[in-house]
């Protein structure tokens, strides 16, 4: 099946510092890549859209500037969190959609998550 | 906007059967999907649905009104296992952006 890793998996960088987050598709290709965050006891809130070779699509209160979104290969999206704030500690996960013929249609498959901590 | 609403909490015998109940108002929809959360852990697939009734697979069993914006999921034969977070989910956006519910926090008890 789809397998979608994510490195780190856990982080912890002082206030101020920057952090680069990956996330690879291992066994398909993905032209388009997903980047959540969630809140300890909440649900996922989807922060942007990642598309191969073009820019990430940000959803709504999502600052493009401080949350930089890379997608230069069909395997590899990567999030940097940059000027990393103690409020920008979460859960952070990456999703990718699988081709059809490998699940079902729009089905996502997701990372194991990156645990950020700023201290 | 995307409102989706589920039970924040439930509790649950062990081998009984419980149903987390998830309504939704989306601007636009191309189907549904339950997710087990772990403590920690990201989201697993549990069921689709897109057309309206009832999937059954294995212990679990999804259903879907689009009449109604209403799904549920329905655990059957309670495990100590099953005791996660259930997370109802629409896809929108011309099935490029999935939304997430609010969450049901599950607990089975001995």
């Amino acid at each position: 099946g789809a397998v979608v890793s994510q490195h780190p998996s856990w982080v912890i960088c002082k206030s101020g510092t920057s952090v680069k987050i990956e996330c690879r598709s291992l066994d398909f290709q993905a032209t388009t890549m997903f980047w959540y965050r969630q809140f300890p006891k909440q649900s996922l809130m989807l922060m942007a859209t990642s598309n191969e070779g073009s820019k990430a699509t940000y959803e709504q209160g999502v600052e493009k500037d401080k949350f930089l979104i890379n997608h230069a290969s069909l395997t590899l999206s990567t999030l940097t969190v940059t000027s990393a704030h103690p409020e920008d500690s979460s859960f952070y996960i990456c999703s990718a959609r699988v081709p059809l013929g490998l699940a079902v249609s729009y089905e996502q498959y997701f990372g194991p998550g990156t645990r950020l901590t700023v201290t | 906007g995307q409102n989706i609403d589920q039970p924040t909490e439930m509790t649950a015998t062990e081998g009984a059967i419980v149903q987390i109940n998830c309504t939704y108002q989306t601007s636009g929809f191309n189907g549904l999907f339950w997710y087990q959360q772990h403590a920690g852990e990201a989201p697993t697939f549990l069921s689709y649905n897109v057309l309206d009734g009832l999937e059954e697979k294995g212990r679990f069993s999804s259903f879907l009104s689009r009449s109604k914006g209403y799904s549920y999921l329905l655990l059957k034969e309670l495990q100590m296992k099953d005791s996660a977070s259930y997370l109802c989910a629409v896809i929108t956006g011309g099935g490029n952006k999935l939304t997430f519910g609010t969450g049901t926090q599950l607990k089975v008890e001995l």
